[in-house]
């Protein structure tokens, strides 16, 4: 089974530059969601998605983020302009449904870097 | 709100010692409780989750057990090895809104 695919997987850019994070969940998961982790920290939600509605958005800094899962599968990501203290992993994640006993299974990560 | 707490690092061991990670939480409700690794350069990989209280997770020599009574999930493995050099993550999943929560992380090093 293929797991879930995010790219690119490594991103430099500029300050006040923008950027775009894709991300592919496992096929028939309704649930996706998209994590900030600052290094030496542990990953925090920016948002989660159900099918194409957001559940939660409470975290995500709405001046210079914004995602979105037009169909219901594929999300993605942008930070426009970006600041240096964006500089972070994105990760995303699916889980078949919102269900609490559920496994939340984890892309590699988008790694990016602001200078 | 919801929150949890894991033992600080860093851990430095030698192989085949044994491995304790202390994690409590904070939750309204009854949440489900996860271990998560992450190894250098990878993404995060569940390691073992426990759904409801007494339940005991299980996964390559490391076990949990929910313990609603001391709200904690302590993370143990008799004999490490290197291998087992990681970032481990405590978390929780809120049985209202099945938000998922970590903690901070605790890195682990096994010295051969």
């Amino acid at each position: 089974e293929a797991g879930v695919a995010q790219s690119p997987r490594y991103k430099i850019i500029e300050k006040r530059q923008s950027v775009a994070f894709w991300c592919n969940p496992i096929s028939g998961h309704a649930t996706l969601y998209w994590y900030q982790q600052i290094l030496g920290q542990g990953p925090k939600l920016l948002i989660q998605f159900q099918n194409n509605g957001v559940v939660d958005d409470s975290q995500l800094p709405k001046d210079r983020f914004s995602a979105e899962r037009l169909k219901g599968v594929d999300s993605t990501l942008k930070i426009q302009p970006a600041k240096l203290e964006d500089s972070a992993v994105y990760l995303c994640a699916s889980s078949l449904d919102l269900n609490s006993g559920n496994t939340i299974y984890f892309g590699e990560g988008s790694w990016l870097t602001v200078v | 709100g919801d929150s949890v707490t894991q033992m600080e690092g860093p851990v430095t061991l030698s192989e085949e010692a044994f491995l304790t990670i202390n994690c409590t939480y904070t939750a309204t409700g009854y949440p489900s409780l996860f271990w998560y690794v992450q190894y250098p350069g990878e993404g995060l990989q569940l390691l073992l989750k426990a759904t409801k209280a007494d339940d005991k997770g299980s996964n390559k020599g490391f076990e949990a057990t929910y313990r609603k009574e001391t709200t904690s999930f302590h993370l143990e493995k008799g004999s490490v090895q290197v291998s087992d050099s990681a970032v481990y993550f405590c978390a929780l999943v809120r049985s209202n809104d099945y938000k998922l929560s970590f903690g901070a992380g605790t890195t682990v090093t096994v010295r051969a």
